[in-house]
């Protein structure tokens, strides 16, 4: 099993829809947690950080389920800069301590 | 991008060529990466830094070198260039412990002919 996966979409979907995506971790120690956005032929960025209690930055917020192991990201009211791909990302507490990068989904917003 | 740099950004070589891809840094963080994205792989770490004088290997470290002769700078070498090493390479700063966020270079895009 994969340390992190994500759906590699693409999802397509209209303006001003709202999308989730969810990100699943094998590692139950893990213990911080990140989504990055990236835009093509461009280096991640970091969009936001994962907290135990969920939290929000403005249209984007972000979830995270310990028993079930998994992260989410949700996007209301979508806008055409949203396009991007987006990172799924966990620290690794185990053996070699490390970030792991998911591979990512691909997010496409239509006009 | 946090004040990381990365030169060139961009190269060709020809097989059994060598080069060096260089990392510099402006923000005084302890702890630098190099990664290779290709597609359908994601990101994958070559080698990674957590101090001046200090290198350890990634998971795909064959076929590379590295060198952290001053905290700002994170060299990543290519000793004989190999078609299989054709990638975008990222180059990551991280500062306060290894489960923070990283900060990424532009990257430098390489082709191995």
């Amino acid at each position: 099993r994969k340390e992190v996966e994500q759906d590699p979409g693409p999802f397509n979907v209209p303006e001003g829809a709202t999308v989730a995506f969810n990100c699943t971790y094998s590692n139950s120690a893990s213990q911080s947690f990140f989504w990055y956005r990236q835009d093509c032929r461009k280096e991640p960025k970091l969009l936001m950080s994962v907290y135990s209690s969920g939290n929000e930055d403005g249209r984007f917020t972000a979830q995270l389920n310990r028993a079930s192991q998994y992260i989410s990201l949700l996007i209301r009211d979508s806008k055409l800069s949203d396009s991007a791909t987006y990172l799924c990302v966990v620290f690794k507490s185990q053996g070699a301590q490390k970030l792991v990068f998911g591979q990512g989904t691909r997010l496409t917003i239509n006009p | 991008n946090a004040g990381v740099t990365q030169t060139p950004k961009f190269r060709v070589l020809k097989t059994g060529q060598s080069m060096t891809l260089l990392c510099a840094q402006d923000m005084n963080h302890e702890y630098m990466y190099w990664y290779r994205q290709d597609p359908g792989m994601g990101l994958r770490l070559i080698h990674y830094s957590v101090g001046e004088g200090t290198t350890a290997k990634g998971e795909v470290p064959d076929g590379y070198n590295v060198s952290r002769l001053k905290k700002q700078n994170f060299l990543l070498g290519l000793e004989s260039a190999a078609p299989s090493q054709t990638s975008v390479y990222f180059c990551a700063i991280q500062n306060r412990d290894l489960a923070s966020e990283q900060y990424f270079g532009p990257g430098t895009r390489l082709t191995v002919t």
